[in-house]
């Protein structure tokens, strides 16, 4: 069974200081693998997807990185702000689940502080 | 703009109570998702839908049903038989083809009072 695991649960930088946020999952074999952004209260929010056959995906100051081999991906957010603050959730599809059906971490917590 | 939204983004129920929960998207979406999201885990799928009349239950289905009559919509029902219904609740679509992005909608609260 794929389990999906985001270290640390929580995390308090401050401003400026570039953000690593880490996902790890047991099983390689998947499609893709997809970070959000979450907002106290709210839905998610789609960041980035990077495909399996990608080594890294970048969108303004976020760039994530994925090594399927060893079955991590790494989320970089430069020279952060306090509006970064919100939780990061990490989710893979695996290829031989039915469906697209995305399997989650449990989440980093970021505050940034002004 | 296209878009998934959930309705109600607060409800209530009673003990005992069924009560439905409301998810429509018009990004021609094929596949609908249904997942639940409790404070300190990760969210974890109810039940999907691939296609219109068609859907398969997830990791956690016990005590909640679903119907898919129309592509643009996938409502799911927490039944009295669910224990443990208060939590967070989010509705997801994505095309069909294999490894496709997932979209989210705002969320549903549920709490049993």
């Amino acid at each position: 069974k794929q389990e999906v695991t985001q270290i640390p649960a929580a995390l308090s930088v401050p401003e400026g200081e570039n953000l690593v946020l880490n996902c790890s999952f047991t099983d390689s074999a998947i499609y893709n693998l997809q970070w959000f952004r979450q907002d106290p209260g709210k839905g998610l929010t789609s960041l980035l997807l990077i495909q399996s056959s990608q080594r890294e995906q970048t969108s303004g100051r976020l760039n994530a990185s994925l090594d399927k081999s060893s079955g991590r991906s790494t989320l970089y957010i430069a020279a952060s702000q306090p509006g970064d603050s919100a939780t990061y959730l990490c989710a893979v599809i695996m290829i031989k689940a039915a469906g697209n059906k995305l399997t989650f971490g449990g989440g980093t917590r970021v505050l940034v502080k002004p | 703009d296209g878009g998934i939204t959930q309705s109600p983004k607060y409800l209530f129920r009673k003990e005992g109570q069924n009560v439905t929960l409301s998810c429509e998207q018009n990004l021609n979406h094929d596949a609908m998702y249904w997942y639940r999201q409790d404070p300190g885990q990760g969210l974890r799928l109810i039940y999907y839908s691939q296609i219109v009349n068609d859907f398969q239950k997830g990791d956690i289905a016990e005590g909640y049903s679903v119907s898919r009559e129309k592509k643009e919509s996938f409502p799911l029902t927490v039944t009295s038989a669910q224990k443990n219904p208060t939590a967070f609740y989010l509705c997801a679509s994505s095309p069909q083809s294999a490894g496709s992005e997932a979209f989210f909608g705002q969320g549903t609260r549920l709490t049993v009072v």
